[in-house]
């Protein structure tokens, strides 16, 4: 039962251009969504967050949108560089996952060429 | 400030035999976490950790896996014995509580190959 899916394992875009990553989940009681970045050989790092009361949430070069009603979340990335060529993953938690288990998608590795 | 510690970073082994993992968290991180990723796949909580006490487990096969933190700060995981399946990136992460609207802080990850 895969509560958080990333349907493209793959993206690839041109530096400056924008980058859309996205990601279903299934549980309406999640109330937490995180975005992970992971290089090779390393553990992932925290991106950006949003709150299930918040539609949007901004960092710098990185948004990360919330449609509740769609159970959809989507991270923008503008502009993008080839330093942002990475692994991402999206998280969820709340309701029935308690207690800080985060439940995490399988990840879309994002290429951004020069 | 040092980052989770996390060794050995891979270790081959063939079925059957022991491995153990260990994870040293960011000072001052009372909760733990053991996660496990397979290849293409997001990390899997196997166990959470508040200071000593396991507090969720539920996802840890616990006929061939176990977990310890003793006083509540380093944590070693083992597999006995390992199986083909068991091939994967273990990876401990931290937090400063629980985590529900935080951010964890992971380790590099120990790849286990199992042969």
């Amino acid at each position: 039962d895969q509560q958080v899916k990333q349907n493209s394992p793959s993206l690839s875009v041109q530096e400056g251009r924008i980058s859309i990553l996205n990601c279903d989940y299934t549980n309406s009681m999640f109330d937490y969504f995180l975005w992970y970045k992971k290089y090779p050989a390393e553990g992932p790092t925290f991106l950006i967050s949003i709150s299930s009361i918040k539609d949007k949430n901004e960092d710098g070069r990185f948004t990360v949108f919330l449609n509740k009603s769609a159970k959809h979340l989507s991270l923008h990335i503008v502009p993008s560089q080839p330093g942002d060529s990475a692994v991402y993953f999206c998280a969820a938690s709340g309701g029935s996952v308690k207690g800080g288990k985060l439940i995490f998608g399988q990840g879309t590795e994002l290429s951004v060429k020069p | 400030e040092a980052g989770v510690v996390q060794s050995p970073r891979y270790k081959i082994i063939e079925k059957k035999q022991p491995v153990a993992f260990w994870c040293n968290p960011i000072s001052g991180h009372n909760t733990l976490y053991w996660y496990r990723q397979n290849l293409g796949q997001g990390p899997e909580l196997l166990i959470r950790y508040e200071n000593e006490e396991a507090v969720d487990d539920s996802q840890l096969p616990k006929d061939r896996f176990s977990a310890e933190r003793l006083k509540g700060v380093d944590s070693t995981l083992k597999i006995q014995p390992a199986e083909l399946g068991d091939s994967a990136v273990y990876l401990c992460a931290s937090s400063f509580g629980r985590a529900n609207t935080g951010e964890l802080f992971f380790g590099e990850g120990s790849r286990l190959t199992v042969l």
